[in-house]
């Protein structure tokens, strides 16, 4: 089994959208989650934390569930510019290593 | 942003080559990672320095030889490469015990074995 498994996709919504990703995690000692952003051809980047209490920021907004090991993305009014691919990310407490999901692709047309 | 830097940003190399990929942060940081992304799989991690010591070696073939000088750079010694390591290899940094565990990627060196 993966340790971080997402939806491949891709994803192709229109402007405007509301579209949720879903990520599941094997360990149940990871203490750290994230969203980390990967445009074509570039370095991924931190989109964003995830809290056990969930937490938005702007337009998107992050869930985790600690008993379902499942972390989700949810990215409303959708603009070209998500188009990306979203990298699901986990770590265990104190520790730097990062698990990365494969990533799941999102393409926003207009 | 140039917090995390890597060079070259594209290499072509014969089996037989020896070549270094180079990576500098200037973020202040005392970690620093790399890691191997191909085609449709997930970022693999190859190597983690922290406080110049490696901390974690993945694995990964003899072929590949990481070199940590100072907190601020880092180098993969590459010779007698093979064409499955053909990859995108990417540099990172982070602070870790900050209690952030973001960590910091550089532009990436896109490397080709024929």
């Amino acid at each position: 089994r993966k340790e971080v498994e997402q939806d491949p996709g891709p994803f192709n919504v229109p402007e405007g959208a509301t579209v949720a990703f879903n990520c599941t995690y094997s360990n149940s000692a990871s203490q750290s989650f994230f969203w980390y952003r990967q445009d074509c051809r570039k370095e991924p980047k931190l989109l964003m934390s995830v809290y056990s209490s969930g937490n938005e920021d702007g337009r998107f907004t992050a869930q985790l569930n600690r008993a379902s090991q499942y972390i989700s993305l949810l990215i409303r009014d959708s603009k070209l510019s998500d188009s990306a691919t979203y990298l699901c990310v986990v770590s265990e407490r104190g520790y730097n290593k990062l698990i990365f999901g494969a990533g799941t692709r999102l393409a926003v047309h207009p | 942003e140039t917090g995390v830097t890597q060079t070259p940003r594209h290499l072509v190399m014969g089996m037989t080559n020896k070549k270094s990929l180079k990576c500098e942060q200037h973020l202040g940081h005392n970690a620093m990672y790399w890691y191997k992304q191909s085609a449709k799989k997930p970022l693999e991690l190859m190597f983690v320095y922290s406080l110049e010591e490696r901390v974690e070696n993945n694995s990964v073939p003899s072929r590949f030889s990481p070199e940590c000088p100072n907190s601020s750079h880092l180098f993969l010694h590459l010779h007698t490469l093979q064409p499955e390591d053909s990859a995108l290899y990417l540099c990172a940094s982070s602070q870790p015990g900050t209690g952030q565990n973001e960590q910091f990627f550089g532009p990436g060196t896109r490397l080709t074995v024929l």
